[in-house]
């Protein structure tokens, strides 16, 4: 199976700080990653597929980059709604794995 | 609009069986493959199970291999998770989960979840 790790596995920010979480895969994935985020006792919401390709409807303050093993998810200027948690997952192949996840707390 | 609304959980002893199940709506659940993802109290997201639209293929994660089997009713929109052998381990919030192709192929983006649903396994 291929692992993902990420880090930090939290970070404390201000509103209108710049954040970049990364993400490294045990092999090469090529682009198949997507990053979700997720609330307190909410189901995940997805942000970013194919490393880079943000979904409909997020904002344009998230943003992805990476191909290989390596990936990142930067939030711009944080707001208040995007104190979360957030997880990478690879989709190159079965079982698809998550990272561990990165906790955004407020400063 | 799409929603996924699991069902089923609850207490059971270890050893136990559980069948969890998923009530599409909002879109044609028949052309789209399913997944199941678990979250254990506090932990992070792990990839349990999924199903192919037609039902045909499935492939389940090592931890439950043997003892989970997915499946699906494309006449009733409703995908499935019998849970047998239940161990102290699978105590987690199951969260049924939309690819957006139909198909077979890891490449999918999972796009859809439903708000889960908890299983307690604990004598």
């Amino acid at each position: 199976d291929i692992q993902m790790t990420q880090s930090p596995s939290s970070v404390s920010a201000s509103v209108r700080d710049r954040i970049t979480i990364t993400c490294r895969a045990s092999q090469g994935i090529g682009s198949w990653l997507a990053w979700y985020q997720q609330k307190p006792g909410k189901a995940p919401k997805l942000l970013i597929y194919a490393a880079s390709s943000l979904q409909s409807g997020v904002p344009s303050r998230f943003s992805g980059s990476g191909s290989g093993t390596d990936f990142t998810l930067t939030i711009s200027s944080l707001q208040p709604e995007d104190f979360a948690t957030y997880f990478c997952q690879q989709a190159n192949s079965f079982p698809r794995t998550f990272g561990g996840g990165t906790k955004v707390e407020i400063k | 609009e799409v929603q996924l609304l699991e069902s089923g959980g609850g207490l059971v002893q270890p050893g136990g069986s559980l069948r969890l199940s998923c009530a599409a709506s909002g879109f044609t659940f028949s052309i789209y493959t399913m997944n199941w993802v678990r979250q254990a109290p506090g932990k992070g997201l792990e990839w349990v199970s999924v199903i192919s639209d037609s039902g045909v293929t499935t492939f389940h994660s090592d931890s439950v291999k043997g003892r989970f089997t997915i499946f699906r009713d494309n006449s009733k929109n409703t995908l499935y998770l019998q849970m047998n052998s239940l161990r102290a381990e699978d105590t987690a919030v199951y969260y049924c989960a939309k690819d957006d192709r139909g198909g077979f192929t890891p490449t999918a983006v999972t796009d859809y979840w439903g708000q889960g649903t908890l299983v307690t396994v604990s004598s």
